[in-house]
């Protein structure tokens, strides 16, 4: 089936730091979405992206889609401890079904 | 509003036992989905409906069953429990499942099976 792979799989870094992962995938996505999830909690939308190319913030996270379609970003911007978390992306694969990645867990530390 | 709705939290069933997971959504959406959550696999999609009396497979449907009477509730039920459906399973709802459509989920049921 289809698979997305994620990138890192996880990762520490210092508070203030910026923090970049990606998402890439062997099939064309029309949307590709970002979400976090924090523990014991469902996944909780962050970015959704609708056209290759596009660049779209949310306070200090900044998703693209990419220009090839098999491919998004996620940035977030001086990192602080609440970033903490995993964070996954997911592409629409038509016929009413998203697939995800497997995550990229974030450690901050302080 | 409260969103998506999932009871219970947390179960924990012996091999062979049977039970339904609850999930609930009050913001008037068609397109309702269950996913389980497992270590390195992220999340995969198991039955999800565009509808009442509309239901479908996802990637890993075997041992699940489902039903879609209102538009409000989608119930996953597991006929015969068996330790490899060990998982935490997360119901998500969206107004139509198309592209433009994203999901929002629930708050996940832990389940242990003994």
């Amino acid at each position: 089936g289809q698979q997305l792979n994620q990138s890192p799989q996880s990762m520490f870094i210092q508070e203030g730091e910026d923090v970049s992962m990606n998402c890439t995938s062997s099939s064309i996505f029309n949307t590709w979405l970002w979400y976090k999830q924090d523990p014991g909690e469902g996944p909780v939308l962050l970015i959704a992206l609708y056209k290759a190319g596009e660049l779209t913030s949310n306070g200090r996270l900044t998703a693209q889609f990419g220009i090839t379609r098999k491919d998004s970003f996620l940035n977030i911007s001086a990192s602080i401890p609440s970033d903490v978390g995993i964070y996954f992306c997911a592409g629409h694969a038509g016929t009413y079904k998203y697939i995800f990645g497997t995550g990229t867990r974030l450690k901050v530390l302080a | 509003n409260a969103g998506v709705t999932q009871t219970p939290k947390f179960q924990v069933l012996k091999t062979g036992q049977s039970m339904t997971l609850q999930c609930a959504q009050d913001m008037n959406h068609e397109y309702m989905s269950w996913y389980r959550q497992d270590p390195g696999m992220g999340l995969r999609l198991i039955h999800y409906s565009v509808g009442a009396g509309i239901t479908d497979q996802g990637e890993v449907p075997n041992g699940y069953n489902v039903s879609r009477s209102t538009t409000e509730d989608f119930p996953l039920r597991l006929l015969s429990a068996a330790p490899s459906q060990t998982s935490v399973y997360f119901c998500a709802s969206s107004y139509s499942g198309e592209r433009d459509s994203p999901l929002h989920f629930g708050n996940g049921t832990r389940l242990t099976v003994t």
